[in-house]
């Protein structure tokens, strides 16, 4: 079993609509959660990063996290084509050896229709 | 400011053929990373650095090696290439407490 389980979709919306993503893990060890966005033929790129339990906002981005249900989640209001991406959810334990080691999901590829 | 960037973009080996991927970073970050990803698997960890001269094993290192002479470069090698080596490889790095890891654009190698 992975330690962090991701649907891969493909989820497809419509523009002006709200994307839900989201990922479970079982490593009750994790404390950094993150979301990257990757576009085709690219490396990933930090979208947003959430410390332990708790709700992290940036501007259209919400991304929430519950460490009893081992269970995060990014929403994306008013979608638009641009955010056809795919977005990984990643976790790191954040201990002193281990800044930047990542479990990843499997990534959900969105893609938004105009 | 480049980042992250990887050497090369693109590559097909033959089975049993060696190479070389490079890494470099100018953002004078101690941590570094090599990763790969395959479809429905996410990105899985191969090698990393946690400082000039040291390398430590990641979750799928069996067939690469690796080494990091200086802080800004990372390499990755593989002796005798595999198909199962066919993959996209990417280089990440990141300063030393900060979680954020800043991705090259990827190797896209293939081993016929």
């Amino acid at each position: 079993q992975k330690e962090v389980e991701q649907d891969p979709g493909p989820l497809s919306v419509p523009e002006g609509a709200i994307v839900s993503l989201n990922c479970t893990y079982s490593n009750s060890a994790f404390q950094y959660f993150m979301w990257y966005r990757q576009y085709s033929r690219k490396g990933p790129e930090l979208l947003m990063y959430t410390y332990s339990s708790g709700n992290k906002e940036d501007g259209r981005f919400t991304a929430q996290v519950d460490k009893s249900s081992k269970y995060i989640s990014l929403f994306i209001r008013d979608s638009q084509p641009s955010d056809s991406a795919t977005y990984l959810c990643a976790m790191s334990v954040g201990s002193v050896d281990s800044w930047g080691k990542l479990q990843f999901g499997a990534g959900t590829q969105v893609v938004v229709t105009p | 400011n480049a980042g992250v960037t990887q050497t090369p973009k693109f590559r097909v080996l033959k089975t049993g053929q060696s190479m070389t991927l490079l890494c470099a970073q100018d953002m004078n970050h101690e941590y570094m990373y090599w990763y790969r990803q395959d479809p429905g698997m996410g990105l899985r960890l191969i090698h990393y650095s946690v400082g000039e001269g040291t390398t430590a094993k990641g979750e799928v290192p069996d067939g690469y090696n690796v080494s990091r002479l200086k802080k800004q470069n990372f390499l990755l090698g593989l002796e005798s290439a595999a198909p199962s080596q066919t993959s996209v490889y990417f280089c990440a790095s990141n300063r030393q407490g900060d979680t954020e890891a800043f991705f090259g654009q990827g190797t896209r190698l293939t081993v016929v």
